[in-house]
């Protein structure tokens, strides 16, 4: 079975650090790669898509991905309070189509 | 721009009652349409998702059925709830193909 795997966290960063999510994936054949985050009791909201490897930047944010690795990352530069929430990971599978497998997702908490 | 409706934002069913949740876009035409259950603490399971008006694709077989009756609005229905159907029940909306999907505000559902 396809899968794709976050550590649950919580992952825990002081106000204004750099927090590193990250998330593998087993399908060597996946081609985009999404991060969401999803406040508690919310809906989850796109934040960063990936395609290519190396890093893509937006904002405070940076994807990281490394297709031979199977892995995909999220940087959140200055991580603010606001930025407390879980972050899915989310890979098409091979051949692309129309589905996402998401992972569990890493809940992230920014400390003042 | 696009925008996803979904309603209600909370239900509250008995065992055996029938279900419709109804979801909407507006803003684009022939989207990929998606329904999706969260329960409590886990990951998000896709249930059922369409490419086009009156074709859905079934992800996991249970006592869900979804349907599409026009090109923007995504029907999910059950005719007897069991308790394992409760939780979080969120809409997307992608366009045709391997681009992101976008949620709706999604439907916490409770059986007692």
């Amino acid at each position: 079975q396809k899968e794709v795997e976050q550590n649950s966290g919580p992952l825990s960063v002081p106000e204004g650090a750099i927090a590193s999510l990250n998330c593998t994936y087993s399908d060597r054949g996946s081609q985009s790669f999404f991060w969401y985050r999803q406040y508690s009791g919310k809906s989850p909201e796109l934040i960063m898509f990936i395609y290519s490897n190396g890093d893509k930047e937006d904002g405070r944010f940076t994807a990281q991905l490394n297709k031979a690795s199977q892995y995909v990352s999220l940087l959140i530069r200055d991580s603010q309070p606001s930025d407390s929430a879980t972050y899915l990971c989310a890979v098409t599978p091979t051949g692309g189509g129309n589905k996402l497998t998401f992972g569990t997702g890493t809940q992230l908490k920014v400390e003042l | 721009s696009q925008t996803i409706h979904q309603w209600p934002a909370t239900l509250v069913q008995p065992v055996g009652s029938p279900l419709s949740l109804e979801c909407t876009v507006e803003g684009t035409s022939n989207p990929n349409l998606y329904w999706y259950r969260q329960a409590a603490g886990r990951g998000l399971q896709l249930l059922f998702y369409s490419v086009g008006i009156g074709q859905i694709s079934s992800e996991v077989p249970q006592n869900l059925s979804a349907s599409r009756p026009q090109d923007r609005q995504f029907i999910l229905s059950s005719k007897k709830l069991l308790l394992s159907d409760s939780g979080f029940y969120l809409c997307a909306w992608s366009v045709q193909g391997d681009q992101p999907q976008h949620f709706g505000d999604g439907t916490r559902l409770s059986i007692l």
